[in-house]
């Protein structure tokens, strides 16, 4: 079945550029998508990109897909403290019921 | 406001002991969904719901039950809950099954003692 695995944690000093890695296994995957997480709130969606696209940029947001490696990553430049969440990578696939599986999630600290 | 909201936040109650948590979204969407989250494990689906009257069971529905009889709620039933249903639980929703973005209610924080 469909796998997505992403490493548990991530810290970097308030300034710095955070680079979120991501693989999957299906390599029928319409859309992947970013979601955050803030403490004690639900997800929320931060950007996708289509699969027949290499590079997505939106304003601190760079997504980055490597398809021949199944390989997303989420640049987030000049991180702020407010960056700070769990950020979940997750694929749709093509199927007829689209069903998205999403990773364990990374979560993101930020030291001011 | 856009949103979907999810009844109780919070909850604490023992084995066996009957109990149901709502969903509810204000957006006519025709897709909706619950999820579970475990630390180290992500998201998993529970159930899904492709319109009133259908639904399905995701990656790990054992133990659940749910229902759509409106457009706008879909429940989720746990009829015998046990400690390893202790968790965070999401629902979400989306205009229908081809959109891109699902809308995520804030979670309702289990604990099965």
């Amino acid at each position: 079945g469909e796998d997505v695995e992403q490493s548990l944690f991530l810290s970097v000093r308030e300034g710095d550029s955070s680079v979120i890695n991501c693989t999957y296994t299906d390599s029928s995957s319409t859309y992947l998508y970013w979601y955050k997480q803030e403490p004690g709130a639900g997800l929320q969606l931060l950007t996708y990109i289509f699969s027949n696209m290499d590079m997505k940029q939106d304003q601190r947001l760079t997504v980055l897909l490597n398809k021949k490696d199944k390989h997303l990553s989420l640049r987030i430049a000049d991180t702020q403290t407010g960056d700070s969440a769990i950020y979940f990578c997750a694929e749709r696939n093509s199927g007829g019921y689209q069903k998205v599986t999403f990773g364990t999630g990374t979560k993101l600290q930020v030291i001011p | 406001e856009a949103q979907v909201t999810q009844n109780p936040r919070y909850l604490i109650t023992v084995t066996g002991k009957k109990l149901t948590v709502t969903c509810s979204q204000n957006m006519n969407h025709e897709y909706m969904s619950w999820y579970r989250q475990d630390p180290g494990l992500g998201l998993r689906q529970i159930y899904y719901s492709m319109n009133v009257e259908v639904t399905d069971k995701g990656d790990v529905p054992e133990g659940y039950k749910v229902s759509r009889k409106e457009k706008r709620n879909f429940p989720l039933i746990l009829e015998s809950p046990s400690p390893n249903q202790t968790s965070l639980y999401f629902c979400a929703s989306s205009r229908d099954r081809n959109s891109y973005e699902q809308y995520f209610g804030p979670g309702t924080r289990l604990t099965v003692t």
